[in-house]
């Protein structure tokens, strides 16, 4: 059973248009949610976070909307550059501890064409 | 150093070998992780180790063993694997307490072929 869903397996958008990459999850416990960046042959890289208190978090080009109610987060990036080209990772985790057991979804595969 | 250093980057071994996945970070993380991820997945986790003790195991078959010498170290020990165990192994460490336990740092991965 995924916990951490995202539906779109690739999405592709034009050179500084907007980027829309949506997650949606399924546990209620989960109180702070992530989002990765992986290019081919890396490891993958933070990007942004957002805890449940918040709706709203933003970082430059990139911003990070969440709806509790509908259990579900999206990324803004905008404006689009060809650097974003790579895999999304959407993560969540619940509660604090020393450890996190941090759930990722299955990754949205951004393609920035000119 | 900012970093989270895996080696080998490539690793190809029969079904009774025993190799090691090595993974080392200088960053005064205090929580270590092994994450096994397969093509077109996302990265599945199997440990966590939080102040060298061992703090998750998502019930991962015995023929993975992690060990943790120390704060900056962390390794996969691998005997008698099958060929589906064959997968990118990341590492990762966070700082081991809130809220930067929040924020996993990774390693490029260790990519595994079981023959």
């Amino acid at each position: 059973d995924q916990q951490v869903k995202q539906n779109s397996p690739s999405l592709s958008v034009q050179e500084g248009r907007i980027s829309i990459l949506n997650c949606d999850y399924t546990n209620s416990m989960f109180d702070y949610f992530l989002w990765y960046k992986k290019y081919p042959a890396e490891g993958p890289t933070f990007l942004i976070s957002i805890s449940s208190i918040k709706d709203k978090n933003e970082d430059g080009r990139f911003t990070v909307f969440l709806n509790k109610s509908a259990k579900h987060l999206s990324l803004h990036i905008v404006p689009s550059q060809p650097g974003d080209s790579a895999v999304y990772f959407c993560a969540a985790r619940s509660g604090y501890s020393s450890a996190s057991k941090i759930i990722f979804g299955s990754g949205t595969r951004l393609s920035i064409r000119p | 150093d900012t970093e989270v250093t895996q080696t080998p980057k490539h690793l190809v071994m029969g079904m009774t070998n025993k190799k090691s996945l090595k993974c080392e970070q200088h960053m005064g993380h205090r929580a270590m992780y092994w994450y096994k991820q397969k093509a077109k997945k996302p990265p599945e986790l199997m440990f966590v180790y939080s102040y060298e003790k061992l703090s998750i195991n998502e019930s991962v078959p015995s023929r993975f063993s992690p060990e943790c010498p120390n704060s900056s170290l962390l390794n996969l020990h691998l005997h008698a694997l099958q060929p589906e165990d064959s997968a990118l192994y990341l590492c990762a460490s966070s700082l081991g307490r809130a809220p930067g336990a929040n924020v996993l740092t990774f390693g490029a991965g260790s990519r595994l072929t079981v023959l």
